[in-house]
């Protein structure tokens, strides 16, 4: 079993819409959550950054942390065709010895299209 | 603008010739990863530096090295690639402690190995 599962996609959806990603994972540890964008042929862009459980809004963005059910959620309202990229979840835990390692999810093909 | 920047962006090897990867950063952060995301995979671990101090992962291949000769500078050495070693390899930056602990990702290096 893999410590973070994020289903793949892809994802298809009209301009305007509300796309709703999420991950699970298996490690009640994990304290910081995170969800980054990534274009295609480029280096991720980090998108939003919670710790522990709760939610977060920035602009268009929404994520949301359930640490008692294990899952995350990234919700983007009024989707635009410049969002269409791949959606990655990553999370650490706080401390320890490989500081700041990420475990990332698969990663979601978001496609919006006109 | 502050950032960081990988070099080359595409990289063609042929089987067995060693490779170097170069990642710089502008950000002066003190903690520098090296990820591998092979196609349709998640971002992997193989080792990161926080300041000097040099942390490999439990399952980052021998064949794998970094150097670090200052801040803002760390190589990849792949010793002898394999075709299992044609992936993204993404660089990434963090400050630690910070206010966020947010990691800074490069475009990354496309290495092909023929």
């Amino acid at each position: 079993q893999k410590e973070v599962e994020q289903d793949p996609g892809p994802l298809s959806v009209p301009e305007g819409a509300i796309v709703s990603l999420n991950c699970t994972y298996s490690n009640s540890a994990f304290q910081y959550f995170m969800w980054y964008r990534q274009y295609s042929r480029k280096g991720p862009e980090l998108l939003m950054y919670t710790y522990s459980s709760g939610n977060k809004e920035d602009g268009r963005f929404t994520a949301q942390v359930d640490k008692s059910s294990k899952y995350i959620s990234l919700f983007i309202r009024d989707s635009q065709p410049s969002d269409s990229a791949t959606y990655l979840c990553a999370m650490r835990f706080a401390g320890g010895t490989s500081y700041g390692k990420l475990t990332f999810g698969q990663g979601t093909i978001l496609t919006v299209h006109p | 603008d502050a950032m960081v920047i990988q070099n080359p962006r595409y990289q063609v090897t042929q089987f067995g010739k060693p490779v170097t990867l170069s990642c710089s950063q502008t950000l002066n952060h003190n903690v520098m990863y090296w990820y591998q995301q092979k196609s349709s995979q998640a971002p992997k671990l193989l080792f990161h530096y926080y300041d000097k101090d040099f942390n490999n992962e439990a399952d980052t291949p021998d064949n794998f090295q970094s150097r670090r000769p200052n801040t803002s500078f760390c190589f990849l050495d792949i010793r002898s690639p394999g075709l299992g070693d044609a992936a993204m390899y993404l660089c990434a930056t963090m400050i630690s402690p910070g206010v966020t602990d947010t990691q800074y990702f490069g475009p990354g290096t496309r290495l092909t190995v023929l």
